[in-house]
């Protein structure tokens, strides 16, 4: 069974860089069917598309952050992880790593992690 | 632009059936969506995804009771006999190309 786990600091300071590795076990990140993506959810509010990226390394980003994001993959580590630059309290957030449904024109997300929570503050 | 569009909240009592309803934005009344649901304090879970058709397929696990439905840009989940751990937030997605969009949520109570 499909199992991702997110990973990384729960509090970073504002103007840093945020670092979070998702490992993926039971699968293999390198399949041909899947992208991989990131997720996040403001305390009390809904869910916002982050990126994603395919295991050859091509990526998307929502255009909201596209300027701050970066998505990376390592096939021999069966991870991907997120860096977003310039923090600020706005980015205060549950983080959620998912799989995404790579098949015909279909774009889903199919499995989820359980998230982790990230603070900015100083 | 591709928006989808839910109501913040619904309620129906323990053992009915509630409807509630994602819509497309203008021009994109042909997409698919999924749904998903996300219990208090937990992850989003994945439900089902739902063709313009109204054909859906469900994810591993997900009980007999949830289908959905479509009419033109209205896409509907469907939850009969309800249950207490119904309650939760229930969000839908589509996408398009080099991006994925997320419905602002519906909170459905279970009374």
């Amino acid at each position: 069974q499909l199992q991702l786990q997110e990973s990384g600091p729960g509090l970073v300071k504002p103007s840093e860089t945020l670092s979070l590795t998702c490992t993926v076990s039971g699968g293999s990140i390198s399949s041909t069917d899947y992208y991989w993506d990131w997720i996040r959810q403001p305390p009390g509010k809904g869910l916002e598309w982050i990126g994603t990226i395919y295991y050859r390394g091509s990526t998307y980003y929502n255009p909201s952050l596209k300027s701050r994001v970066t998505i990376s993959v390592d096939t021999s580590k069966n991870q991907f992880s997120l860096k977003l630059s310039s923090l600020t309290a706005a980015d205060t957030a549950v983080y959620y790593c998912a799989r995404g449904v790579y098949s015909g024109t279909y774009r889903h997300f199919d499995s989820w992690g359980q998230g982790t929570l990230v603070t900015v503050s100083s | 632009q591709l928006v989808l569009t839910q109501s913040p909240s619904a309620s129906a009592s323990l053992g009915a059936s509630v409807k509630l309803t994602c819509t497309l934005s203008s021009g994109h009344s042909s997409y698919a969506i999924a749904w998903h649901q996300q219990q208090p304090q937990k992850a989003p879970r994945y439900l089902m995804i739902l063709n313009s058709d109204g054909s859906h397929t469900k994810g591993d696990g997900i009980p007999d009771r949830f289908s959905g439905s479509s009419s033109g840009a209205e896409r509907y989940l469907i939850i009969s006999s309800l249950q207490s751990e119904d309650e939760a937030d229930y969000y839908c997605q589509t996408w398009g190309t080099g991006i994925r969009v997320f419905g602002g949520g519906t909170k459905l109570t279970v009374l």
